[in-house]
């Protein structure tokens, strides 16, 4: 079966620039994960929709980023301004259900550099 | 909030040794346990899981865990290690109805 997709692989902006990254998940995945992962870090979530509802974006920083899965399928992921700080892999995920007991398919991811 | 602590950053083993990652989870209510791997270049890919059941699961490649509620850990194991296990490993949790909480990673090298 297709994987989950990701695009950009790599994106280099400079600071106060925008960004926006897109996601397509597995076919019939209800619930898709946007995480952060700083380099020498583990995943952070940032938001978590089920369908098209957030269900968790308590992390996210919304003066800045934003999401959206209109059509609950596939998503996009913004950052505008961007700051220094921003710089990392950007992972969508995704699975069957929100219940505990189904794991998360990842993408490849997007790497962003800011400078 | 439940966070995942994982003890070492990076371990460096020889071909053939044994392994043991330590992982604990903060939370003690029901929960999920996922340990991923990603290898250089690639994507997070999942190794193994526990739902419920038998404490001790196998997972791909002759990896194992053990989930030990009354210490809140879930140690990853393999007997041997060869060199194509170089990667970085990630204890992950999850509550019912919640987001997949991760570690911070382990780095594995095994030196051939």
């Amino acid at each position: 079966e297709a994987g989950v997709a990701q695009s950009p692989r790599y994106k280099i902006i400079e600071k106060r620039q925008s960004v926006a990254f897109w996601c397509n998940p597995i076919s019939g995945h209800a619930t898709l994960y946007w995480y952060q992962q700083i380099l020498g870090q583990g995943p952070k979530l940032l938001i978590q929709f089920q369908n098209n509802g957030v269900v968790d974006d308590s992390q996210l920083p919304k003066d800045r980023f934003s999401a959206e899965r209109l059509k609950g399928v596939d998503s996009t992921l913004k950052i505008q301004p961007a700051k220094l700080e921003d710089s990392a892999v950007y992972l969508c995920a995704s699975s069957l259900s929100w219940t505990g007991d189904t794991e998360a398919f990842f993408g490849q991811g997007t790497r962003l550099t800011v400078v | 909030a439940q966070s995942v602590s994982q003890h070492n950053h990076h371990v460096i083993l020889s071909e053939a040794a044994s392994l043991e990652l330590g992982c604990n989870y903060s939370y003690g209510g029901t929960v999920n346990l996922f340990w991923y791997v990603q290898y250089p270049g690639q994507h997070l890919q999942l190794l193994l899981k526990y739902f419920s059941g038998d404490p001790l699961v196998k997972g791909i490649k002759g990896f194992e865990a053990e989930f030990i509620k009354s210490k809140f850990s879930f140690n990853l194991r393999k007997p041997s290690v060869q060199w194509s296990d170089t990667a970085e490993y990630f204890c992950a949790v999850k509550d019912y109805g919640q987001n997949f909480v991760f570690g911070p990673g382990t780095r594995l090298s095994v030196l051939p």
